[in-house]
């Protein structure tokens, strides 16, 4: 069974505070995503990696860097929280395999920034 | 800009009914497309996916139909049950080896008894 798991599944912090997310997956897969979850606007992809030390931006990046340093971790990185980005965190991972694109997600970290 | 788009957000359906949530896309790029099911406090995962080469894909209660031409597809669950209660979200991509998904906004699914 894959396993994606998240540090945390309730976050809460200040306005301008540097916060970490975490995510680990256990099944040696290449690729890992993250993405922020918000009523009304679906799954929005922030960034992803298809290798250690691989990132590529996805549609909303401003604001969220990214770190992968090993294979089974990706850890997302916001450099001075805002409001605004209140939301749910979902990470995901898959595997690198021609025509699998299933995408095995964590169960999400809710941060909550006042 | 939104390259899939879900309808309805939201939908309730008494037990033993048809659901049926809508998506269309834009990109005739795409070539692959799942619906990923989400429970409260829970990660979505893969529920069903079709390619473009079929239009309709059946697994269970839950069916998947695709117009190409329309640019549609559309996710079925018959006799639908309290424990289908969920979030579901179509999603499409088309990077060959390449897993990015554009996701649809959701539907949150209701089944009533």
């Amino acid at each position: 069974d894959v396993k994606v798991t998240q540090s945390s599944r309730y976050l809460v912090k200040r306005t301008g505070e540097k916060v970490f997310l975490e995510c680990v997956q256990d099944m040696d897969h290449e690729n890992m995503f993250w993405y922020r979850q918000d009523p009304g606007l679906g799954l929005r992809l922030i960034y992803f990696s298809y290798d250690v030390k691989m990132k590529e931006k996805g549609d909303i990046p401003e604001g969220y860097s990214v770190s992968r340093e090993k294979k089974e971790r990706f850890s997302l990185i916001l450099e001075s929280a805002s409001t605004n980005q209140t939301s749910m965190y979902l990470c995901a991972s898959s595997p690198m395999v021609v025509y699998s694109y299933e995408q095995y997600f964590g169960p999400g970290t809710r941060l909550t920034v006042t | 800009q939104q390259q899939v788009k879900q309808s309805p957000q939201s939908l309730i359906v008494q037990k033993g009914g048809i659901s049926i949530i809508n998506c269309a896309y834009e990109n005739t790029a795409f070539d692959y497309f799942p619906w990923y099911q989400q429970f409260p406090g829970k990660g979505p995962a893969l529920l069903i996916a079709i390619r473009p080469d079929v239009s309709e894909k059946k697994e269970g209660r839950f069916t998947i139909s695709f117009n190409k031409s329309a640019k549609q597809f559309s996710l079925h669950i018959m006799d639908s049950q309290p424990g289908d209660s969920a979030t579901y979200f179509c999603a499409a991509t088309h990077n060959f080896g390449n897993e990015k998904l554009t996701f649809g906004t959701g539907t949150r699914l209701t089944i009533i008894p």
